[in-house]
């Protein structure tokens, strides 16, 4: 089955602090994707990327930025962090055209910006 | 844009009760609709999908039909289990895969023994 991994379970950093969550695919998924999961928000997708260093905002990219240098591992980048960056975030990758085609999540990292 | 609403909970019930989560959503085409379930400390794994208008969904127990008419894509299970305890995700997507989808808020579910 797919294995979607994420870096970190739980993270802890400072404001200001520059910050990388990490995620890599085992499937050879064309998708990837970033989400943050906060309480009563659902979930919101952050950036996704369908290509070897191509990438397209999702719905609330401010304050964040990614790299996708190999087609297994998609980075988030926290340039400068802050409290209000305190989040679950979601990794997530799928291959499209697919009949089944779905995402597959990572466990998500806890991140607190203190 | 596109949105999906959903019963937001939490919602505690007995097991063998009977569950519903209404998800209703707006979207300007034809979006595929899905069900996505969280099991505690877990990422998101897809429970069930449809694809077009009466579509039927269905997984482990549950079942979700595609009602085009109302606009809804209601999840229910004649009988839950301790098991169930998760928070479901109801989602749309408008290009029919996984390209960008949109979440409801989502909705915790405990079941009791």
């Amino acid at each position: 089955d797919v294995k979607v991994t994420q870096s970190s379970r739980y993270l802890v950093k400072r404001t200001g602090e520059k910050v990388f969550l990490e995620c890599v695919q085992d499937m050879d998924h064309e998708n990837m994707f970033w989400y943050r999961q906060d309480p009563g928000l659902g979930l919101r997708l952050i950036y996704f990327s369908y290509d070897v260093k191509m990438k397209e905002k999702g719905d609330i990219p401010e304050g964040y930025s990614v790299s996708r240098e190999k087609k297994e591992r998609f980075s988030l980048i926290l340039e400068s962090a802050s409290t209000n960056q305190t989040s679950m975030y979601l990794c997530a990758s799928s291959q499209p055209g697919q009949t089944n085609e779905k995402l597959f999540f990572g466990s998500g990292t806890q991140l607190s910006v203190l | 844009g596109d949105s999906v609403t959903q019963m937001e909970g939490p919602v505690t019930l007995s097991e063998e009760a009977f569950l519903t989560i209404n998800c209703t959503y707006t979207a300007t085409g034809y979006p595929s609709l899905f069900w996505y379930v969280q099991y505690p400390g877990e990422g998101l794994q897809l429970l069930l999908k449809a694809t077009k208008a009466d579509d039927k969904g269905s997984n482990k127990g549950f079942e979700a039909t595609y009602r085009k008419e109302t606009t809804s894509f209601h999840l229910e299970k004649g009988s839950v289990q301790v098991s169930d305890s998760a928070v479901y995700f109801c989602a749309l997507s408008d290009k029919g895969g996984s390209e960008k989808l949109v979440f409801g808020k989502g909705m915790k579910l405990t079941v009791n023994p």
